[in-house]
C-alpha cells in the first residue's frame, strides 16, 4: 500500500465549475500538508501549504486536512482553461526531514 | 529574483556513460533536494543535501548515484554507468531552511535524462 493515494483521473470539468481533488494517506505522522500544480513537461509550482488540520484559502483555492480520517482535500472554484494540469499532493512528517512524499497526482482538464 | 534554475534542461546519454545534474537554489536558499519523475509515476524523494552535508539519503539507489552540494558553486546529482531505467525528469527544490513553514520546498523546472 502506497504512503499516499490520489487518483490519477483524469477529471475533465466544464469552465467554472467547482472542481475537487483529494489523497488519503496512512503515515499518522505527517504534519505539513502541499499541493503543487505541475503543468505538462514543467516543473511543479507550489499552490498551498497547510500545516495540521485546517482550512486555508488563497483566492480561488481552498486547501482542507481532516489529520482525522487522514485525508487532504483542494477545492478550485470558479474553474479555468488555465487551470488544466496535474495536481499533486504532497506531505512531510515534522522535524529536520526532507523528504516530501506525493501523491501520483490527478490531471484536470477543464473545458471552455 | 530568479528561481531555481536547473541545466541542462535536457540530456542524452548512451547506456554506460555518465549523466551529470546541475541544481542552483533559490537566492537565500541553502537547501536542495533531489526527486525523480518517472513516466505516469510520481514525483520520489532521492536526497536532501545542505551546503557540504548529504542530510537525508535514503531515496537514493545504492550504487551508481551520488550527489553533492559544495561550498561553492551548485548542486551536482550524479550518474554513472547510467542504463535505460534511469530514463527520467529529475527535478531539484530548494528551500531557506528545514523547519516549519520556512520549509516549502520550491521546484525547478527539471532535467529530462534520456538513456539510449
Amino acid at each position: 500500500q502506497k504512503e499516499v493515494e490520489q487518483d490519477p483521473g483524469p477529471l475533465s470539468v466544464p469552465e467554472g465549475a467547482i472542481v475537487s481533488l483529494n489523497c488519503t494517506y496512512s503515515n499518522s505522522a505527517f504534519q505539513y500538508f502541499m499541493w503543487y500544480r505541475q503543468y505538462s513537461r514543467k516543473g511543479p509550482e507550489l499552490l498551498m501549504y497547510t500545516y495540521s488540520s485546517g482550512n486555508k484559502e488563497d483566492g480561488r483555492f481552498t486547501a482542507q486536512v481532516d489529520k482525522s480520517s487522514k485525508y487532504i482535500s483542494l477545492f478550485i472554484r470558479d474553474s479555468q482553461p488555465s487551470d488544466s494540469a496535474t495536481y499533486l499532493c504532497a506531505m512531510r512528517a515534522s522535524g529536520n526531514t526532507g523528504k516530501l512524499i506525493f501523491g501520483q497526482g490527478t490531471t484536470l482538464q477543464v473545458k471552455p | 529574483n530568479a528561481g531555481v534554475m536547473q541545466n541542462p534542461r535536457h540530456l542524452v546519454r548512451r547506456r554506460g556513460q555518465e549523466a551529470r545534474l546541475r541544481c542552483s537554489p533559490m537566492k537565500g536558499h541553502s537547501h536542495v533536494y533531489w526527486y525523480r519523475q518517472l513516466p505516469e509515476e510520481g514525483l520520489k524523494f532521492m536526497v536532501y543535501l545542505q551546503k557540504e552535508n548529504i542530510i537525508d539519503e535514503s531515496g537514493m539507489p545504492k550504487e551508481r548515484f551520488s550527489a553533492e552540494f559544495p561550498k561553492e558553486g551548485p548542486s551536482i546529482l550524479r550518474i554513472q554507468q547510467v542504463v535505460r531505467g534511469d530514463s527520467a525528469a529529475y527535478f531539484c527544490a530548494s528551500s531557506p531552511a528545514s523547519g516549519g513553514l520556512a520549509y516549502e520546498q520550491y521546484f525547478g523546472p527539471g532535467t529530462r535524462l534520456t538513456v539510449t
